[in-house]
């Protein structure tokens, strides 16, 4: 059983691209989770969803960011026009039943601004 | 919501010596309790939880944790170090209620000497 994938492993954009992050979960996980690992910090999380569904997007920036999680096919965390200080490392963990205990972290993408 | 302190941001600490990483975490409520481990480069990798039962909770590679409700404190302990063991490690905190999204701490680096 494949553990939760990521890819790309490392993106780099210039200020003002698009990235395109996804995760695929573990299979028979239908909840999947995006944290952000800034320079030096812990992880913060910033969106929970279930498949075709947001459930919590507390932490996720207001502009800019989006993500979804369709039918078919891996989850996607968007940024759009990057800045600088979106430089971070995205992980995204996934869950069969949407506990904490169940989450499986990711290899994260780390995404670099130039 | 939650927050989560790990006192040390870095422990340098000789091979085979003992080790003591802090957690404190602020919460009225019931919680689960995590502790994580990220080598360079890599993602997080599951050490140790509490769910209930034994505050005494022992991990992979010969980690423990003590839960300490009346302290809120969830330290991680290992009574010998070795070289591997160098990485960063977080504390994680998730809300039995409501517990969709962990909370982390900032982390500790834990550098062992040979």
């Amino acid at each position: 059983n494949a553990g939760v994938m990521q890819n790309p492993r490392h993106l780099v954009r210039r200020r003002g691209q698009e990235a395109r992050l996804r995760c695929s979960p573990m299979k028979g996980h239908s909840h999947v989770y995006w944290y952000r690992q800034l320079p030096e910090e812990g992880l913060k999380f910033m969106v929970y969803l279930q498949k075709e569904n947001i459930i919590d997007e507390s932490g996720m920036p207001k502009e800019r960011f989006s993500a979804e999680f369709p039918k078919e096919g891996p989850s996607i965390l968007r940024i759009q026009q990057v800045v600088r200080g979106d430089s971070a490392a995205y992980f995204c963990a996934s869950s069969p039943q949407g506990h904490t205990y169940e989450q499986y972290f990711g290899p994260g993408t780390r995404l670099t601004v130039t | 919501a939650q927050s989560v302190t790990q006192l040390d941001s870095q422990v340098p600490v000789f091979e085979e010596a003992p080790v003591e990483l802090r957690c404190n975490y602020s919460s009225s409520v019931s919680v689960y309790l995590f502790w994580y481990v990220q080598y360079p480069n890599q993602g997080l990798q599951l050490l140790l939880k509490y769910l209930s039962g034994s505050t005494l909770v022992k991990g992979i590679n010969g980690f423990e944790a003590e839960f300490n409700k009346s302290q809120t404190s969830f330290h991680l302990r290992k009574p010998s170090v070795h070289i591997s063991d160098t990485a960063e490690y977080f504390c994680a905190v998730s809300e039995v209620n409501t517990g969709n999204q962990f909370y982390f701490g900032t982390g500790t680096s834990l550098t062992v000497i040979p």
